[in-house]
């Protein structure tokens, strides 16, 4: 069955500082992947998505993700993190059978410290 | 196009009582989709709809549970005789092309059952 895991429910760096969110997929075929962010009391809104074409996914607000085969993850990185990144983080995968739903991890807070 | 819309985004009731929810999707999509996120969690799947068609539902929707897109539009859940259990937030999404380009979802009804 598809899956992710995300390692760390929290996270907290400096303003200023990389910002590395980790997440692992489980799937037999290759996947389509997904990163969104989730601001209090807000929806999900999609940051970035990779469907098989560059392994380097370049998103919204600076964020970017590296698809790697061989250590089946999907980390999300940003060179330095603003105030405003604060927010819940959910890395999903697309089933491919089905309803084609999406599949969420647990999600990651992350913290900024000024 | 204005987004997934949801309406109410708050919801407060009386356990016993029963709620419906409704998601306005994104005009072109055929696919819509409701989740169910509880506190600190990343969303789970709920059920999944192609143009009118109910096509999966999960276990997770108890017989209390029901949802419908009538005309293959915008989309009702129905929950009835509430129970503290069921308070949440209940996203809607939809997509297109099998989700190639993502998944839009809407900002949520959070619902307390007191």
């Amino acid at each position: 069955a598809q899956s992710v895991t995300q390692l760390g429910s929290h996270v907290s760096v400096s303003e200023g500082a990389l910002v590395l969110l980790r997440c692992n997929y489980s799937s037999s075929v290759p996947p389509y992947l997904f990163w969104y962010v989730q601001y209090p009391n807000q929806g999900l809104q999609l940051l970035l998505k990779y469907t098989s074409a560059a392994t380097l996914v370049k998103g919204i607000n600076g964020f970017e993700a590296e698809f790697k085969k061989s250590e089946t993850s999907f980390h999300l990185t940003k060179p330095s993190a603003h105030m405003s990144d604060a927010a819940e983080y959910f890395c999903a995968v697309r089933l491919i059978q089905g309803a084609q739903k999406l599949v969420f991890g647990q999600g990651t807070r992350l913290t900024i410290n000024p | 196009d204005t987004g997934v819309s949801q309406n109410p985004r708050h919801k407060i009731t009386k356990r016993g009582q029963n709620v419906t929810f409704r998601c306005d999707p994104i005009s072109e999509h055929n696919r819509l989709y409701w989740y169910r996120q509880t506190l600190g969690q990343g969303p789970e799947f709920l059920t999944y709809f192609q143009n009118e068609a109910q096509l999966e539902k999960s276990r997770l929707l108890s017989d209390r549970f029901s949802a419908e897109r009538p005309k293959g539009s915008f989309s009702t859940l129905e929950i009835q005789r509430t129970e503290q259990g069921d308070s949440a937030m209940y996203l809607c999404a939809s997509s297109s092309r099998q989700g190639a380009y993502g998944y839009t979802f809407g900002s949520g009804t959070r619902l307390t059952v007191v």
